[in-house]
This record gives C-alpha cells, structure tokens and sequence, in this order.
C-alpha cells in the first residue's frame, strides 16, 4: 500500500514568493494533518481536517498560511509570501479517524522548504 | 512541546548497551504514540499505548505506560547502529484538547560501534 504522499520533496524559494505544498493521504484515512519541524520548535501541528472539513487551524501561524482539502485524496498548504523564517521541514499525516487516542497517524516524508 | 517533556535530549550509547528514553506529562494522555525519526526523514511509527500499565514490544523495543497515564518509557536492549535517530513520543489531550496531538522534542540517540 502506498503510504502518504507528499510533493515536492525539497522546495527552495525567494522571500516573498508564494509556496504551495501538496499532499495525498492514504486511501480510506479521513483525517489530514498538517506538521512544522524545525531545530527550535520541533513538531508543531498547524491544522487538520476530518472529512475534508478543517476542524482546528489555531496552529497555523498567521494569515499568510492556508490550507485546503478540496477532496478526500488531495490536500495542500500555501504559504503566501513565503519569509525565511518559514525554512522548516512539512509534514502531513492521514489517519483513519480523528479520535486520535485509537488511532495512529501515519506520516509522509515531508517537504524540506528553504525560503532565502 | 512543554506539555509532553522528553529524557534524554541526546544519548549516546555503545553498541550492545541498553537503554531508556522517557516522556513525562503533568496532564492524563489520551493515546501515547512514540516514533522514530531518521535524520533528514520523516516519523515512522513504532507503537501506541492506550491503557494505564499497558506495555508493547517490538523486537528489541519496549514501551510501557504508567499507571495514571503521564509518563511512558521506551526501552532499548542490546541497541544496535539501526537503532540510531530521533524517538520522539506524542500524545492526545482527548476532547478537552480537542483531539490534538502534541510531541515532545525528542531523544537524539547516537550508537556506537
């Protein structure tokens, strides 16, 4: 079985550009969840969603992040502008429910997003 | 996370050795996960523990949880070079939290051979 899929792998940008990161849950999972790491904060959740519908976003750090979930195969983070202090590693992960006291989240290999 | 407190932050081990990593809540866990990050990639998931007491193994790796449901540890016999990377330990606030899981910022482990 595929696991969770993420694109692109390594994104390098220019601050103020916008970056869009983009995800694909494993089939069946009804809950998506959006991740930072980085050396100082280590893993932040930003935001997730049940059912395609986002259930809590307080993570996200301000209003230049978005994030949407169009289908229940299909999920993406946009970062517009993009500053250097967004350089983190992403990462998504899909379980089956959201009850996450029963259920494992399963983790994609991340997005290493560099903003010079 | 400072809600979920991770022992050591790095450990450095000789090949054979055991060891323990521990993760430490002041609130009651609703689900404790721990995972295995490689340097430079992403979570793999070791185990979950639910119950107070409970104790998993895999292979060499066993965790439990205590009884009131604030602390696990992961214990490592006869560690081996693949055993090296990140272990980090999350853990669900339950509807209060509104089903958020939080993580600790990890254990480093280095394995000597």
């Amino acid at each position: 079985d595929a696991g969770v899929i993420q694109s692109p792998r390594h994104e390098v940008t220019e601050m103020g550009q916008e970056v869009t990161l983009r995800c694909k849950p494993i089939s069946g999972h009804n809950s998506l969840f959006w991740y930072r790491q980085t050396m100082m904060r280590g893993l932040e959740l930003l935001i997730y969603f049940n059912n395609n519908v986002p259930i809590d976003d307080s993570g996200m750090p301000e209003d230049r992040f978005s994030a949407k979930m169009p289908n229940a195969s299909f999920s993406t983070l946009k970062i517009q502008p993009s500053e250097p202090r967004d350089s983190a590693v992403y990462f998504c992960a899909s379980s089956r429910e959201l009850a996450p006291s029963t259920d494992t989240q399963y983790f994609g290999p991340g997005t290493r997003l560099t903003v010079l | 996370s400072q809600e979920l407190e991770q022992s050591p932050q790095s450990l450095i081990v000789q090949e054979g050795k055991n060891l323990t990593i521990n993760c430490t809540s002041s609130k009651t866990l609703y689900g404790l996960y721990w995972y295995k990050q490689k340097y430079g990639e992403g979570l793999i998931f070791l185990m979950m523990l639910q119950k107070g007491g409970e104790e998993k193994s895999h292979e060499k790796i066993t965790a439990k949880l205590d009884e009131k449901k604030q602390q696990s540890s992961l214990h490592i016999t006869a560690s081996q070079p693949s055993h090296a990377g990140i272990y980090l330990c999350g853990a669900a606030l339950g509807r209060t939290g509104g089903f958020k899981t939080i993580f600790g910022a990890g254990t480093r482990l280095f394995v000597k051979a």
